[in-house]
């Protein structure tokens, strides 16, 4: 059974550090990986989606990478700022299950100092 | 550009009380899912549908069901709600047409059962 695992489960920064947060997936048989910021009390914002044969994405201060076959992916966030503080989730879209269900992790909760 | 919509942000419902949750989607998707999601536990799958009339059930079913009459509105309906369901609900839609599909997320439902 596929397991995500994020580490740290939370991290403090100040403001404009570039930090890193780590995800990993126990099964590499995957279609996808995608990553979310929640705000408290709020759904889930999309932020990357990595397919499978991709190595990275980039999305302004955002860059994600994704190894496979080690099971593994980080989310680079460079020059950190307080609007940045949130909850990081990662997830992957695994192949056969659930159609398109996506199995996540339980999180990185990020605070960034000014 | 509102894409995954919830009918309420917060809800409080009575011990007993039969209890719906909306969920309409624009991207005219195949695949809608209902989570929930608990301090410590995490994202936790409850049912997803693939298509209309279509349903399967997650990790967690037991004390709900769902309808899905049209392809925009899936629905999620706590038959008799109790105290251990109240929680945050969220709803997700995805395309089952490319494997390379990202999901997309509702702004969530604090239910609270009193």
């Amino acid at each position: 059974k596929q397991e995500v695992t994020q580490i740290p489960a939370a991290l403090s920064v100040p403001e404009g550090e570039n930090l890193v947060l780590n995800c990993s997936f126990t099964d590499s048989a995957i279609y996808n990986l995608q990553w979310f910021r929640q705000d408290p009390g709020k759904g889930l914002t999309s932020l990357l989606l990595i397919q499978s044969s991709q190595r990275e994405q980039t999305s302004g201060r955002l860059n994600a990478s994704l190894d496979k076959s080690s099971g593994r992916s980080t989310l680079y966030i460079a020059a950190s700022q307080p609007g940045d503080s949130a909850t990081y989730l990662c997830a992957v879209r695994e192949y056969g299950g659930s159609q398109g269900n996506l199995i996540f992790g339980k999180g990185t909760k990020l605070s960034v100092k000014p | 550009d509102v894409k995954v919509t919830q009918s309420s942000r917060y809800l409080v419902k009575r011990t007993g009380e039969k209890v719906f949750l909306e969920c309409v989607q624009d991207m005219d998707h195949e695949n809608m899912f209902w989570y929930r999601q608990d301090p410590g536990l995490g994202l936790r799958l409850i049912y997803f549908s693939y298509d209309v009339k279509m349903k399967e059930k997650g990790d967690i079913p037991e004390g709900y069901s769902v309808s899905r009459e049209k392809k925009e509105r899936f629905s999620l309906i706590l038959e008799s709600a109790s105290t251990n369901q109240t929680s945050m609900y969220l709803c997700a839609s995805s395309s089952l047409r490319r494997e390379y599909t990202e999901a997309f997320f509702g702004q969530g439902t604090r239910l609270t059962v009193v």
